[in-house]
């Protein structure tokens, strides 16, 4: 498949290690952020979302934060595993347009066992 | 139960030429947004189709045109056809009960204009 990774910050964690992704978005006014993850070859694949009337939200392994003061979205996984290895794009729902996305620039995490 | 689908996989044209792509969304899915990814970078948002209409859209010239069907499947047509269209298209369904709307992506289709 393609890469869609190349030219891409990058991100290498060692197995085991947590990660910590960030993300800068664009829009003040947007209320709702999702993070996703794109392997190789595959369109993206929804992570964990969160809207702007919270700061934190966690599911398995995975916690997102987000601080509107500085317009800055956090990606935190635990336990990286080699599976994890992807590109991770963080995207905003503007208001009144939450299915309109608009997606950062994505950074790509090599897991290193 | 399927996913997106989206159809074909990969597609190779010349410039000036014409494409149709196609996808069929997620079971009760009925709204249908239409991406373009460039090698390298994140998605672009396209337009997007609810009832048969377009309803939103990006910054896409008019060449660029869809359709949805009665069944909620979709089409993206992108006419004379230049090498900056080359990139990996990506059909996202969702489900239009309610404001925050996640969107499932299909695995894309690759257009190579040569």
């Amino acid at each position: 498949g393609e890469s869609v990774g190349l030219h891409l910050p990058t991100l290498s964690v060692q197995e085991g290690d947590n990660s910590i992704i960030n993300c800068a978005y664009s829009n003040s006014a947007s209320d709702y952020f999702i993070w996703y993850k794109q392997e190789s070859g595959k369109g993206p694949q929804f992570i964990i979302d969160i809207r702007s009337n919270m700061d934190k939200r966690q599911g398995q392994r995975v916690t997102v934060l987000l601080n509107k003061t500085v317009k800055h979205l956090s990606l935190q996984i635990a336990a990286t595993q080699p599976g994890d290895s992807a590109v991770y794009f963080c995207a905003e729902g503007p208001p009144g347009a939450t299915n309109k996305l608009i997606f950062g620039t994505g950074t790509l995490l090599a897991v290193q066992p | 139960d399927a996913g997106v689908t989206q159809s074909p996989t990969h597609l190779i044209k010349t410039r000036g030429q014409q494409v149709t792509l196609r996808c069929s969304p997620k079971s009760g899915h009925d709204t249908v947004s239409w991406y373009q990814q460039a090698l390298g970078q994140g998605p672009q948002f396209i337009f997007q189709y609810y009832e048969e209409e377009e309803r939103q859209r990006g910054n896409f010239p008019d060449r660029f045109s869809g359709h949805q069907f009665p069944n909620y499947s979709s089409e993206l047509n992108v006419n004379a056809l230049l090498l900056g269209d080359s990139a990996l298209y990506l059909c996202a369904s969702s489900f239009a009960g309610g404001p925050y709307n996640e969107q499932f992506f299909g695995p894309g289709t690759r257009l190579t204009v040569l």
